[in-house]
């Protein structure tokens, strides 16, 4: 079964850090672009970060571009998602996500998702 | 920024055809995909690529895009249908855009 789990999501305090990761299993992991998406509460869903299948090439959303870091480490079958400097209109529920088409040039869409591990910021 | 514009809801009686569009500057010009959630749970791709159907999504759903519009179309539409909806494209500027949602409500 082709499945995505995501760990980390917690209460943080404004300013701090937290550190999210994710597993695939179920497919060939590192033949495919990784996301990271996210929804606060009652709101619609933000595409916040992906990597390339090969992490050559890396993308973020202007909404955290320079506090987040995106990696991946493929002999672990695994995305991460370094927050910094957290603020509270950071808090979601935080999907990884598969790109759905094998070594993509470029990011497309979404087709295996992950349940969502949920960061509150709040002091 | 380009922005992908959705209407907030749309409502449908059982049965009927849907039709959910998603709006924005040349957007016929590029790929759009469709996204369903349901309260509590993950996303579900719908539609990719404009109008083609993941294994597994039933006929029902189909899609469309021209000129500035694309739009999801529901036929048949059941109550298991209800749910919000999320268009997305891609842009230059920010790789992954999706629209702000449709409550759909059977």
């Amino acid at each position: 079964e082709v499945q995505l789990v995501e760990f980390g999501g917690g209460l943080v305090q404004p300013g701090r850090s937290q550190r999210l990761s994710c597993t695939g299993s179920g497919f060939t992991f590192d033949d495919y672009a990784m996301h990271w998406v996210r929804q606060a509460p009652g709101k619609g869903l933000e595409w916040v970060s992906g990597i390339s299948w090969n992490s050559a090439s890396i993308g973020y959303a202007d909404s955290v571009k320079g506090r987040f870091t995106i990696t991946r480490d493929n002999a672990k079958n695994s995305l991460y998602l370094q927050m910094n400097s957290l603020r509270p209109e950071d808090m979601a529920l935080y999907y990884c996500a598969r790109d759905f088409e094998v070594r993509a040039a470029h990011f497309g869409a979404f087709d295996v998702w992950g349940q969502g591990t949920m960061v509150i910021v709040s002091s | 920024s380009y922005e992908l514009t959705q209407p907030p809801s749309v409502s449908v009686s059982p049965g009927q055809t849907a039709s959910i569009t998603c709006s924005a500057d040349k957007l016929g010009d590029r790929f759009a995909f469709w996204y369903q959630q349901k309260p509590g749970q993950s996303p579900v791709l719908v539609i990719y690529q404009d109008n083609r159907r993941p294994s597994g999504i039933p006929e029902r759903f189909s899609g469309s895009s021209s000129g500035n519009t694309a739009t999801l179309t529901i036929s048949g539409t059941q109550a298991i249908d209800e749910a919000d909806y999320y268009c997305q494209a891609w842009d230059i500027s920010t790789p992954v855009i999706f629209g702000g949602g449709t409550k759909l409500t059977v």
